[in-house]
């Protein structure tokens, strides 16, 4: 089945600065890969998505790159600020195959963004 | 914005005690979800269903699991024997389609004593 590795576990960023997320996976028949945002206590919530055909995403403060070749993908996020804090997922899912719908995710980031 | 619901926000129960966390999908969605979380760890799926039937499970959903859409609102899963393992925050999800965003539910903290 497929597997997503993510990096890094833990980022601390000053507020105003980057923080930049990576994700890989193993399973070419996968096509979409969600982001997820998890406050603490909190339900995971999608802040961004990108689909197989595409190779970048923006909105806002946010974007999500792929690379559909290496098999990995990218999240962004510029000017940071402190409600950034949270663990991110990220996750694959493929819409073919034995898997139909099955969310595979990340271990998780967890962000901390200083004032 | 239409959520997902979820009851209870937190269960305990005795090892070996049957329990049933209920969750209400967001209402033109055709397919649905359970994952589960064990505290630090990453989200783990545990099974799908679309069209009243099981589509997909994980090797987590052996037969102590079942899932039952009762009614056409409410989407169940039922631990048979719960174990001390069985202690995670259970989100259930659903999605209009395939390959398309799931929403998440707020959880359920399940503690096995």
């Amino acid at each position: 089945g497929e597997n997503v590795e993510q990096h890094p576990s833990t980022l601390s960023v000053q507020e105003g600065d980057s923080a930049v997320i990576k994700c890989t996976y193993s399973d070419s028949a996968s096509n979409y890969f969600p982001w997820y945002k998890q406050e603490l206590g909190k339900r995971p919530q999608l802040i961004i998505d990108i689909r197989s055909n595409v190779g970048e995403k923006k909105d806002q403060r946010i974007a999500v790159t792929l690379n559909k070749t290496a098999k990995h993908f990218s999240l962004h996020i510029t000017e940071t600020q402190p409600e950034d804090s949270a663990v991110y997922f990220c996750a694959a899912i493929s819409d073919r195959g034995s898997t139909l719908g099955r969310l595979y995710f990340g271990r998780g980031t967890q962000l901390t963004v200083w004032p | 914005e239409p959520e997902v619901t979820q009851t209870p926000s937190h269960q305990v129960t005795q090892m070996g005690q049957e329990v049933i966390l209920r969750c209400v999908p967001i209402s033109n969605h055709l397919y649905f979800y359970w994952y589960r979380q064990i505290l630090g760890q990453k989200v783990e799926f545990l099974v799908s269903f679309y069209n009243n039937e099981i589509s997909e499970k994980s090797e987590i959903f052996d037969d102590q699991f079942s899932v039952e859409r009762p009614d056409g609102s409410n989407f169940t899963l039922k631990i048979r024997s719960t174990k001390l393992e069985d202690s995670a925050m259970y989100f259930c999800a659903s999605s209009e389609g395939l390959a398309v965003t799931q929403y998440f539910g707020p959880g359920t903290r399940l503690t096995v004593l």
